[in-house]
């Protein structure tokens, strides 16, 4: 059984940037959700894609984005770098929306000059 | 606003005795609580979760204890074993997103 996976493993993009993270969800799960953690925080909910459709958003602005695609890996798409970007990237992924166990991969770590 | 909050950003414990570890929330609307460990440069793993119709929940050496009234959770650990070293978080929700807290450094010293 292979596990939630993540690319890259580090990041660095200058401030107005554009940047693309990927995730591979652990196999059988059709549920991904991505967070920020910034340092010094527990992870913040950006959204949830369940079979290729957004099932939920957390409290971030319109300039992050993000797809599901049918085999359900993920990307999460952030326009318009701010240096407050920076942070660990986490995907997450679970058997279904309501699956409250949710197997995080080791995050993107985005630093943002 | 922190809707969980983890309020010791560390704890020290010999090997042997038990972790505490608490958390606290502040919407009565959460139903479902969770417990993770993440060791460096790994992803958080789930460890044990609890729903908000019980009090306690036990999984070998951890035991997760709700009290809906004072919207308060703690993880105990017992015995604590070096490996259990890690930082802990306590997440919150109701099942369409979840709050994390800052977590808690748990450090078990041989």
């Amino acid at each position: 059984e292979t596990g939630v996976t993540q690319s890259p493993t580090h990041l660095i993009k200058t401030r107005g940037q554009q940047v693309t993270l990927r995730c591979s969800s652990q196999s059988g799960h059709n549920t991904v959700s991505w967070y920020q953690q910034a340092l010094g925080q527990g992870p913040q909910f950006i959204f949830q894609y369940y079979r290729e459709e957004k099932n939920g958003r957390g409290n971030f602005p319109p300039r992050f984005s993000g797809l599901q695609f049918p085999n359900y890996s993920s990307e999460l798409n952030v326009n318009a770098l701010e240096l407050d970007d920076s942070a660990l990237y986490l995907c997450a992924s679970s058997l279904h929306p309501g699956s409250y166990e949710q197997y995080f991969g080791p995050g993107t770590r985005l630093t943002v000059t | 606003d922190q809707q969980v909050k983890q309020n010791s950003p560390s704890l020290s414990v010999q090997e042997g005795r038990i972790s505490i570890l608490n958390c606290d929330y502040t919407n009565s609307m959460f139903d479902y609580f969770l417990w993770y460990k993440k060791y460096p440069a790994e992803g958080p793993t789930f460890l044990i979760s609890i729903s908000s119709i019980k009090d306690k929940n036990e999984d070998g050496r951890f035991t997760v204890f709700l009290n809906k009234s004072a919207k308060h959770l703690s993880l105990h650990i017992v015995p604590s074993q070096p490996g259990d070293s890690a930082v802990y978080f306590c997440a919150a929700g109701d099942g369409n997103q979840f709050y994390f807290g800052t977590g808690t450094s748990l450090t078990v010293i041989p």
